[in-house]
């Protein structure tokens, strides 16, 4: 059964750090992945995704996440993050053939002023 | 437009009590799906519909838990009776139509704490 790992559970950062969110997953073949947000009282948002084509994708608010297929990673990257980031992140992958969304565990993400 | 609508938002209820949560995807949506997030975990599924189909059950626990989408629209998911590890939240989601390349839209879930 595929698995995704991110090893990130609690993130602190101040504001205009930059921030890598680590995420890898154990299906060898086709992908889809995803990055998903929920903001303190919200639901999940979709940040993000990648389907196929060039590996660096870009999100909303700032976000990007590169897919490394040799590494079997896909992680999220903002350059100066903002108190408003604040939220959990959750990585998810669907692998190929299948419609099985399979998250991470998420990381939790604190930005102080 | 609107997004996934999901009632009620939050419910507190007696282990042994029956509880229902329903749920309203994104109109034109022909995927549904019911999720269970524990705390400090990501969502893991518990049913997927095609329209009024559950074509993937294998994560619902059935002795207790049923689900229905009746007209391929709207659904309703059924714990009965609850046990106290099922507290979570409950979250719906609806894609178009299933496949591969889909992005799932969430629902706000509902907060289930049995006592």
């Amino acid at each position: 059964a595929q698995s995704v790992s991110q090893h990130n559970h609690h993130v602190i950062l101040s504001e205009a750090a930059s921030l890598e969110l680590g995420c890898n997953y154990s299906y060898g073949g086709t992908v889809n992945l995803f990055w998903y947000v929920q903001y303190p009282g919200q639901h999940l948002q979709l940040l993000l995704k990648y389907f196929s084509g060039d590996p660096l994708v870009k999100g909303i608010k700032g976000f990007e996440a590169e897919f490394i297929k040799s590494k079997f990673s896909f992680n999220l990257r903002k350059p100066s993050v903002q108190w408003s980031d604040t939220a959990e992140y959750f990585c998810a992958v669907k692998n190929g053939g299948g419609n099985k969304l399979t998250f991470g565990t998420g990381t939790q993400l604190k930005v102080e002023l | 437009e609107a997004g996934v609508v999901q009632s009620p938002r939050y419910k507190i209820i007696e282990k042994k009590q029956p509880v229902a949560f329903w749920c309203n995807p994104i109109s034109g949506h022909n995927t549904l799906y019911w999720y269970r997030q524990n705390l400090g975990q990501g969502p893991e599924l518990l049913i997927r519909y095609e329209n009024e189909e559950a074509v993937d059950d294998s994560q619902l626990p059935k002795d207790r838990f049923s689900a229905e989408r009746l007209k391929g629209v709207d659904s309703t998911l059924k714990i009965q009776p609850a046990e106290l590890g099922d507290s979570a939240v409950y979250l719906c989601a609806s894609s178009l139509g299933g496949t591969f390349q889909e992005t799932q839209y969430f629902g706000p879930g509902t907060r289930l704490l049995v006592l």
